[in-house]
C-alpha cells in the first residue's frame, strides 16, 4: 500500500530555521518529491531525492532515508514569502503516477 | 518554461450536467495527470495518462472519465456532476519516465449546485 504522512500545520519566526517531516510506507518506493503551494496557486517543484542523504538548494534542503521511510524539508533564513503549504510526494506503484501527502501549512510570523 | 493551461479558472455547474475540464501542455510531455484537491485531504489522483490514447485509473476514478486524443491535451469528464464533486481540479504533466517532476496548471475551481 501507499501512505504519506506529514504534520498539518507549523508556525515559525522570520529568520529562523524550520524542518518539515514526512514519513511514508509504500512498496517499491524509489524517491521523494517536495512541492511548494501558495494559497490559491498551483504547486511548484522544490526538490527530488532518489538517494539517501541531504540535497541542498539555496535556502532549501531536503533529506531522505529510504531504510527509515523518512524525509524532511529544511528551510533556512525564513522569509514571510515562505508562508505556504509544503507537499511531500512520491512515485506511486508502477512509477508513472505521483502520490501526495495532505501537505503541511507553514505560517511564518514576524 | 513549461506551460500547462487549464481552460477555466472557475466553473459553476448544475447537478446532473456533463462537465468537461480541458488541459493543454506545450512541452511535449508524455505523462499527464488529473488531481482534485480538497482541504485536509491534499491532492488525490483521479486519472493519469502516459501516452496518447492510454489512460490509467488513479485512486478516485469513480464518477470521472478522461480522454487523450492528442499528446498535448488531456480532458477530464464528469459524466453527471454531483455536489460531492465540488473541488479544485489540478492538471499536471511530466516528461516520460518515472523520476520526473510534475508541472501543474493553475487549477479549476468547480462548484456543483
Amino acid at each position: 500500500g501507499q501512505n504519506i504522512d506529514q504534520p498539518t500545520e507549523m508556525t515559525a519566526t522570520e529568520g529562523a530555521i524550520v524542518q518539515i517531516n514526512c514519513t511514508y510506507q509504500t512498496s517499491g518506493f524509489n524517491g521523494l518529491f517536495w512541492y511548494q503551494q501558495h494559497a490559491g496557486e498551483a504547486p511548484t517543484f522544490l526538490s527530488y531525492n532518489v538517494l539517501d542523504g541531504l540535497e541542498e538548494k539555496g535556502r532549501f534542503s531536503s533529506f531522505l532515508s529510504r531504510s527509515k521511510g523518512y524525509s524532511y524539508l529544511l528551510l533556512k533564513e525564513l522569509q514571510m514569502k515562505d508562508s505556504a503549504s509544503y507537499l511531500c510526494a512520491g512515485p506511486g506503484t508502477g512509477g508513472f503516477k505521483t502520490i501526495f501527502g495532505a501537505g503541511t501549512r507553514l505560517f511564518v510570523k514576524a | 518554461d513549461v506551460k500547462v493551461t487549464q481552460s477555466s479558472r472557475y466553473l459553476v455547474k448544475r447537478t446532473g450536467e456533463k462537465v468537461f475540464l480541458e488541459c493543454v501542455q506545450d512541452m511535449d510531455h508524455e505523462n499527464m495527470f488529473w488531481y482534485r484537491q480538497d482541504p485536509g485531504l491534499g491532492l488525490r489522483l483521479i486519472y493519469f495518462s502516459y501516452d496518447v490514447k492510454m489512460k490509467e485509473k488513479g485512486d478516485i476514478p469513480e464518477g470521472y472519465s478522461v480522454s487523450r486524443e492528442k499528446k498535448e491535451r488531456f480532458s477530464l469528464i464528469l459524466e453527471s456532476a454531483s455536489t460531492n464533486q465540488t473541488s479544485m481540479y489540478l492538471c499536471a504533466s511530466s516528461l516520460g519516465g518515472i523520476f520526473t517532476e510534475a508541472f501543474f496548471g493553475q487549477g479549476t475551481r468547480l462548484t456543483v449546485v
